[in-house]
């Protein structure tokens, strides 16, 4: 079993829609939780933070943790065509010295005017 | 402007020729890191850096070498490259106490 598992789509929604992504876990240890956007041919950047449990919203966008499930979630509200692009959950252990993120594969996302 | 930034951005190559791929920070982050992308596979992480002159190995760091001798530039090296090792890779920078992670605009590296 994959560390992170998230399904690659891709999904191709219309403007306005409210876009879901996942992602599952299944080491514990993961205690920093991420979502990154990446336009084609551009890096990673980062949208969402959040360590604890529950919700955190920001503009559009709320991220969603639930450790006890082990699962992560990217709601995206009045999605727009500028929202196309590939999203990955990412995520790290807490402690050590490498702040190293594992990284789910991607979801390709496409909003249709 | 804060940024990271990788030369080349494109690169063709064949088997054996070393190369290097540079990358280099203005924001005096201590770490620094090196994933490859790779279709089904996702970014995994090659080699990263804690500081100058403290370098580890990272999930996938066969094949790769690296030195940290300034604070701002993190020089992935391939002594002999492989067609595995064909991939787009990114630098990534880290601001000491938080947890965001800048990545850079990435080379895409083919080996022939």
């Amino acid at each position: 079993q994959k560390e992170v598992e998230q399904d690659p789509g891709p999904l191709s929604v219309p403007e306005g829609a409210i876009v879901s992504l996942n992602c599952t876990y299944s080491n514990s240890a993961f205690q920093y939780f991420m979502w990154y956007r990446q336009y084609s041919r551009k890096g990673p950047e980062l949208l969402m933070y959040t360590y604890s449990s529950g919700n955190k919203e920001d503009g559009r966008f709320t991220a969603q943790v639930d450790k006890s499930s082990k699962y992560i979630s990217l709601f995206i509200r009045d999605s727009q065509p500028s929202d196309s692009a590939t999203y990955l959950c990412a995520m790290r252990r807490s402690g050590g010295s490498n702040y190293k993120l594992t990284f789910g594969k991607g979801t390709l996302l496409t909003v249709n005017p | 402007e804060a940024q990271v930034t990788q030369n080349p951005r494109y690169l063709i190559t064949v088997t054996g020729k070393k190369l290097t791929v540079t990358c280099s920070q203005n924001m005096n982050h201590e770490y620094m890191s090196w994933y490859r992308q790779d279709p089904g596979l996702g970014l995994r992480q090659i080699y990263y850096s804690m500081n100058v002159e403290v370098t580890d190995k990272g999930d996938v760091p066969e094949g790769y070498k690296v030195s940290r001798k300034e604070k701002r530039n993190f020089p992935l090296i391939l002594e002999s490259p492989s067609p595995n090792q064909t991939s787009l890779y990114f630098c990534a920078s880290r601001d000491t106490g938080k947890d965001t992670q800048y990545f850079g605009p990435g080379t895409r590296l083919t080996v022939l």
